[in-house]
Parts: C-alpha cells; structure tokens; sequence
C-alpha cells in the first residue's frame, strides 16, 4: 500500500526558514518524480515543486523560484522542501504528491493527507 | 503557462441526479494529458481520471471523462452521496502544471 505522510508544517515568521519532509513507503520510491502541492486555506490547488526520481531533475513554480528547494533522498525514500523568505502568502497545506514518470510533472496518483504551514507575525 | 477554467463554480443536485463538470484550457492540451481529482472537505484530493478518459484504479464507472484539446468534461452519471465534494481538473502535458479552480458538487 502506498503511502506519504509529510511533517515539519509550523507557524513561522515571514522571512523565516521551514523544512517539510514526506516519508514514502509501499512503491519503489527512486523510480517516479515527486512532488509538492498546496492549497491556501479556502482556495484551490497549486503547483509548488517536481524533482525526478534520481533528484537530477527539478523544476519549480515561478512564485517560489529562488526560496523553495526540493530534494529528496532515495536511501531513506524521502522527499524534501527547504523553504526560505516565507512570506504570508505561502501558508498553506502542502502536500506530497507521488507522480507516474520518473523525470518531469505528471498527474498524481497518491497524496499524503497534508501539513500545514502558516507565516504570520 | 496554460490556465484551466472550470465551470460552474457551484453545482446544485439531488442524489440520484447526473453532473456535468467543464473544463476548459487556455491552449491545447497536449496528448490530451488531463487529469480529474475529488476533494472532500478535510482531505487529500483523490485521482478520480487521467488521460481526460482513463479510470483510476478503484474509481466507480458512474465517472466518466472526456475531451480533447481545449474542452474537457468530467460526468458523475447519477451522483451517490458520497459525491458532493469539490472537483479540480489538472493539466500535465506542458510545463508547468496547472490546476483549474475547481467546481463545487453540492447538495440541492
């Protein structure tokens, strides 16, 4: 059975620093791209971040380019987003999300239930 | 970046009753690379199509989708009450992805 639980959502200060993390069990994790999701309180979904399944591959959306990282370690079969100069406008639930390639965005067929970050003073 | 429009943002049905969700794209949608997600209040979206017409694994036939290029619909034949949640569209064919708005399936 697929699973993705993500931690490390906190209320931070704008201009603070966060980590999440999403444990991944159940699929051979190394071989499909991964990605970050989020969604702000009452509104619809947005594309955060994708890395292929070697992590050579990344892209990322406009809006966090420069702040957010994604990575991931296929030893532990986890998946990372650094993210830096938070601003209000980052808090959200963000999610982990599984995709079906190994190296670009594609449709998510397994998403954890989510973590929440909050950036407020 | 190619932007989705859903529509309408709010659909108003009785169990029982068939829903007709859009979706409609900015520019074609390359190899009809088109995906339809079920969120409920509380939880993680579900992968409910992909493909534009491709059941996920475990998804009821009373789903179905459809389109091509930049029209795509998404269709509950006869809503059970487990069905009234929010529906988003997602398209992956060309960088980056890209989410619709989302349309509302709620209780009349």
């Amino acid at each position: 059975e697929v699973q993705l639980v993500e931690s490390g959502g906190n209320l931070v200060q704008p201009g603070g620093s966060l980590r999440l993390s999403c444990a991944a069990s159940g699929f051979t994790f190394s071989t499909y791209a991964m990605s970050w999701v989020r969604q702000a309180p009452g509104k619809g979904l947005e594309w955060v971040s994708t890395i292929g399944g070697s992590g050579g591959s990344k892209y990322n959306a406009d809006s966090v380019k420069g702040r957010f990282t994604i990575s991931r370690d296929n030893s532990k079969n986890t998946l990372y987003l650094q993210m830096n100069s938070l601003r209000a406008e980052d808090t959200a639930v963000y999610y982990c999300a599984k995709g079906i390639w190994s190296t670009s965005s594609s449709y998510f067929d397994f998403w954890g239930q989510g973590t929440l970050v909050t950036v407020s003073s | 970046e190619i932007v989705l429009t859903q529509s309408p943002g709010t659909l108003s049905l009785s169990p029982g009753e068939r829903a007709t969700l859009s979706c409609r794209a900015s520019q074609s949608v390359t190899s009809s690379y088109l995906a339809w997600y079920q969120q409920k209040l509380g939880q993680a979206p579900r992968l409910l199509i992909y493909g534009a017409s491709s059941r996920a694994t475990g998804i009821p036939d009373r789903f179905s989708g459809s389109g091509s290029g930049t029209d795509f619909t998404l269709t509950i034949s006869r809503l059970e009450p487990e069905d009234f949640a929010v529906y988003y569209c997602q398209q992956y064919g060309t960088s980056p992805p890209s989410f619709g708005g989302g349309t509302k399936v709620e209780i009349k």
